[in-house]
């Protein structure tokens, strides 16, 4: 497709679930990123992938989060023993971006998001 | 760490009126900033950007001029229409060892009626 694609839309998981949520970036986009939104809240950074390396992972909230993109294309974020404050709608979000330059500061493109609900 | 601050909402605005969404951040390098919006069951889009001090950001009628001095970057529109009801975030990404990472704020949202 043209755009970022999420799957599945919306989840509802029972808590202490494990769910998997998956990302399509745009087609030769070699950044990825993760972004976890509460209800009524900005995006908040989880995790950053370039290709198939996760450089930097700082913002998963626990070890219960984890990410991979083993191919450098599809990611998935899942989530263990799922809990209630887990509920948010998790972004994936795309783009060119691959160096730490200005010059290279090019547009993030945004997925619809998966909007989780544990309860 | 780097944070943004931008004014609370819901915005209620009549069509045609003047908008502004104030926007502060503090940041320890030179960040490059930005206005996305989201629009209703949709996902978020860029809605403008600036890379460095004095430059203007514009698009669709908005603009936000990148001020370095008073470290803002508040969202202008001369004459909002019902179109434009939608949520607004303003962001910054230092682009440092992590690609473009965005810093958000809280979002505001503006409703325009009729």
């Amino acid at each position: 497709g043209a755009g970022v694609s999420q799957s599945p839309r919306y989840k509802v998981a029972k808590r202490g679930q494990d769910v998997a949520l998956r990302c399509d970036p745009i087609s030769g986009h070699v950044s990825l990123f993760w972004y976890q939104q509460a209800l009524g809240q900005g995006p908040e950074f989880l995790t950053y992938f370039q290709n198939e390396a996760q450089l930097d992972k700082s913002g998963l909230p626990s070890d219960r989060f984890f990410a991979e993109r083993p191919e450098g294309s599809v990611s998935t974020l899942k989530i263990q023993r799922t809990q209630q404050e887990d509920s948010a709608v998790y972004l994936c979000a795309s783009s060119l971006a691959r160096g730490a330059l200005q010059a290279e500061n090019t547009e993030a493109f945004f997925g619809q998001g998966t909007r989780l609900t544990v309860v | 760490g780097d944070s943004v601050t931008q004014m609370e909402g819901p915005v209620t605005l009549s069509e045609e009126a003047f908008l502004t969404i104030n926007c502060t951040y503090t940041a320890t390098g030179y960040p490059s900033l930005f206005w996305y919006v989201q629009y209703p069951g949709e996902g978020l889009q860029l809605l403008l950007k600036a890379t460095k001090a004095d430059d203007k950001g514009s698009n669709k009628g908005f603009e936000a001029t990148y001020r370095k001095e008073t470290t803002s970057f508040h969202l202008e529109k001369g004459s909002v229409q019902v179109s434009d009801s939608a949520v607004y975030f303003c962001a910054l990404s230092e682009d440092v060892n992590a690609g473009n990472m965005l810093t958000f704020g809280g979002g505001t949202r503006l409703m325009v009626k009729p």
